[in-house]
C-alpha cells in the first residue's frame, strides 16, 4: 500500500499569509495526487488534481506542485474562508489513500 | 444541478448489514467512476471503494469481502452493500464522483454528496 504523510498536522496563520502543506508518498505516484478542502460538517471539496491542475471554480490563490513522491499545496493571500482542513489523496495504486489532514487555523 | 444525495444510514448492531444509496442528478452514474469515502467521527477521510465505468471494482483492505459497490443505471443510483458490520465501520459515508477533463479521468473526486451517518453499536 502507498502511505501518504502530510505535514504539518496543523498550522496557524493570519489572513493575507501564505501557507504551504506538504504531502509525501511512500512510493512514486506518477503525479496522481489530489488536494481537498473540508470544512466542519461539510463534504470535502476538490481543489487540485494531477498534482498541479486547478479544479474549475477554485480560486487561483490555491496551487499545487511536486512530482515523484513529494508534493505541496500552497495557499497565497489566505482568506477567512480558507480556514479548514486539507487532505491529499493518491490515486496511482489501490488502495487509494488520503493523508491524515492538515488543519489551517487562525492565529 | 449536478448533485449526489446519499441515504440509508442508521444504527445497526455489530454483525448486521446495511445498504447505502447515492442518487445522482444531472449526470449518469455509469458515465463516471464512482466512489465511496468514509470519515469516522473526528477522524480523517478514508477511501472505501470505486466502481469504474466498465464495471471493475476495487476496495480498501479494511472492507474487502464485506462491502460491495454496485449501481442501478435505470435508477441512476450508486449503492454500497455493507455486511458483517463492525464498530470500526462507524462513520459518515460519502459518495463522490470521479472527475474527467477532456475525456480523461482526473483522478480527483469532483462532486460529493452530503454524507449519510452509519453507527455500528449494540
Amino acid at each position: 500500500d502507498t502511505q501518504m504523510t502530510q505535514s504539518p498536522s496543523s498550522v496557524s496563520a493570519s489572513v493575507g499569509d501564505s501557507v504551504t502543506i506538504t504531502c509525501r508518498a511512500s512510493q512514486v505516484i506518477n503525479n496522481l495526487l489530489a488536494w481537498y478542502q473540508q470544512k466542519p460538517g461539510k463534504a470535502p471539496n476538490l481543489l487540485i488534481y494531477t498534482a498541479s491542475s486547478l479544479q474549475s471554480g477554485v480560486p487561483s490563490r490555491f496551487s499545487g506542485s511536486g512530482s515523484g513522491t513529494d508534493f505541496t499545496l500552497t495557499i497565497t493571500n489566505l482568506q477567512p474562508e480558507d480556514f479548514a482542513t486539507y487532505y491529499c489523496q493518491q490515486a496511482n495504486s489501490f488502495p487509494w489513500e488520503f493523508g491524515q489532514g492538515t488543519k489551517v487555523e487562525m492565529k | 444541478e449536478v448533485q449526489l444525495v446519499e441515504s440509508g444510514g442508521g444504527l445497526v448492531q455489530p454483525g448486521g448489514s446495511l445498504r447505502l444509496s447515492c442518487a445522482a442528478s444531472e449526470f449518469s452514474v455509469n458515465s463516471h467512476y464512482m466512489n465511496w469515502v468514509r470519515q469516522a467521527p473526528g477522524k480523517g477521510l478514508e477511501w472505501v471503494s470505486v466502481l469504474y465505468r466498465g464495471g471493475n471494482t476495487y476496495y480498501a483492505g479494511s472492507v474487502k469481502g464485506r462491502f460491495t459497490i454496485s449501481r442501478d443505471i435505470s435508477k441512476n443510483t450508486l449503492y454500497l452493500q455493507m455486511n458483517s458490520l463492525r464498530p470500526e465501520d462507524t462513520a459518515t459515508y460519502y459518495c463522490a464522483r470521479g472527475g474527467y477533463n477532456n475525456g480523461s479521468p482526473t483522478y480527483g473526486m469532483d462532486v460529493w454528496g452530503q454524507g449519510t451517518a452509519v453507527t455500528v453499536s449494540s
